[in-house]
């Protein structure tokens, strides 16, 4: 079956940089675009962007252009979120997602606290 | 950005009750790339219906959605009590995704 497990909890200071793994199996990684979204703490789901696990084709939030980029590594089936210039309001769970108009798999999510 | 609205914030029911839970979107939104996920607390989102009507792998019958255009509507026929929780409604188009801000059904 479809699993995606997503590297470990993170805190980080203001200002700085995270990078956030998202490893799948249980399918061609290269079929399936890969969507991030995070979720601060008590409040909704926010849909970051998504990057083509094909062809390497990738769209961001606005909210998010010039600070966030997407990259897969296709040999290990692995997707990457880099956030920079880290704000205490970028705290939040990070997820991975398998698909790009919709998520029929998840990651099981990535806490990120930035804090000083 | 397409603006989803979703209503009400929170349903109260019980067990055995009917719920309708609505989903506007500020523009139209392509049927194929509507969908609606329930989320528990601790745990990642998951999709219930997508293409606005399917179902998903899984997902019991007692589930289902209806809409087009700017209105979407998700209905459980009869609550069971696994099925108190928040659930988001979300579309994707012009390249971009938005999530409403949810409806939570508590009992």
């Amino acid at each position: 079956q479809v699993h995606l497990v997503q590297s470990g909890s993170e805190v980080k200071k203001p200002g700085a940089s995270v990078k956030v793994s998202c490893k799948t199996s249980g399918y061609t990684f290269k079929t399936i675009a890969i969507t991030w979204v995070r979720q601060a703490p008590g409040q909704g789901l926010e849909w970051m962007g998504w990057i083509s696990a094909y062809n390497g084709n990738k769209q961001y939030a606005q909210k998010f252009q010039g600070r966030v980029t997407l990259t897969t590594d296709t040999s290990t089936s692995t997707a990457y979120m880099e956030l920079g210039s880290l704000r205490s309001d970028d705290t939040a769970v990070y997820f991975c997602a398998r698909g790009q108009g919709w998520f029929d798999s998840w990651g099981q999510g990535t806490l990120l606290t930035v804090s000083s | 950005e397409i603006v989803l609205t979703q209503s009400p914030g929170t349903l109260s029911l019980s067990p055995g009750e009917r719920a309708t839970l609505s989903c506007r979107a500020s523009q139209s939104v392509s049927s194929t790339f509507l969908a609606w996920y329930q989320q528990k607390p601790g745990q990642a989102p998951r999709l219930l219906i997508y293409g606005t009507s399917s179902r998903a792998t899984g997902i019991p019958d007692r589930f289902s959605g209806s809409g087009s255009g700017t209105d979407f509507t998700l209905t459980i026929s009869r609550l069971e009590p696994e099925d108190f929780a928040v659930y988001y409604c979300q579309q994707y188009g012009n390249s971009q995704g938005t999530f409403g801000p949810g409806t939570t059904v508590d009992f």
